[in-house]
């Protein structure tokens, strides 16, 4: 059964700050893994959703990358923003590889002016 | 295009009581999908519809049910409501049932039950 796990829960840094968000999986025999954002009372906004064939995906400031092999994930923000304030969710296909996402728990980032 | 709607925005129910989420999509997707999401458990999968006249349960559907009204549509109904289920609802769509497809969530609905 896939677990996604992302740490840490909560992240506070300066404005201009790179940062990497962490995302973990169990089942390594996946296809994709998306990233999400959700401000606070909001819905969720894709960001990116990595192939396993691609290994990164970029859009604007944000990087994202996908390892297999050791069932890591990383989202990478470039130059951060306070307007980047949110938090981010990782998904990956339940282990059938459908529309069934797991979704982790979660990463609060605040990005401080 | 408006996208994912749902209503209502915010409810509150007595125990016992019953109602209806309501979720529509305008992006003529194939797949609907409705997740809840309560603090320390992330979103988790009630309910999905593949396509238009099936559906299917996921992770938590204890207490809830699922009609796919047409292609746009997908309702879900809570008989009689728990505190459990005090929870934000989620609505999303895709346009395939497949792992390559992104979902497109709606803004959600704030139930509370007491």
């Amino acid at each position: 059964k896939q677990e996604v796990t992302q740490i840490p829960a909560a992240l506070s840094v300066p404005e201009g700050e790179n940062l990497v968000l962490n995302c973990s999986f169990t089942d390594s025999a996946i296809y994709n893994l998306q990233w999400f954002r959700q401000d606070p009372g909001k819905g969720l906004t894709s960001l990116l959703l990595i192939q396993s064939s691609q290994r990164e995906q970029t859009s604007g400031r944000l990087n994202a990358s996908l390892d297999k092999s050791s069932g890591r994930s990383t989202l990478y923000i470039a130059a951060s923003q306070p307007g980047d304030s949110a938090t981010y969710l990782c998904a990956a296909p339940g282990s059938s590889n459908t529309g069934k996402l797991i979704f982790g728990q979660g990463t609060t980032l605040q990005v401080k002016p | 295009n408006a996208g994912v709607t749902q209503t209502p925005k915010f409810q509150v129910l007595k125990t016992g009581q019953s109602m209806t989420l309501q979720c529509a999509q305008d992006m003529n997707h194939n797949s609907m999908y409705w997740y809840r999401q309560d603090p320390g458990m992330g979103l988790r999968l009630i309910y999905y519809s593949a396509s238009e006249g099936t559906t299917d349960k996921g992770e938590v559907p204890n207490g809830y049910n699922v009609s796919r009204l047409n292609k746009r549509e997908f309702s879900l109904r809570l008989e009689s409501a728990a505190p459990s289920q005090t929870s934000v609802y989620f609505c999303a769509s895709s346009d395939r049932w497949d792992y390559t497809d992104t979902q497109y969530f709606g803004p959600g609905t704030r139930l509370t039950v007491l």
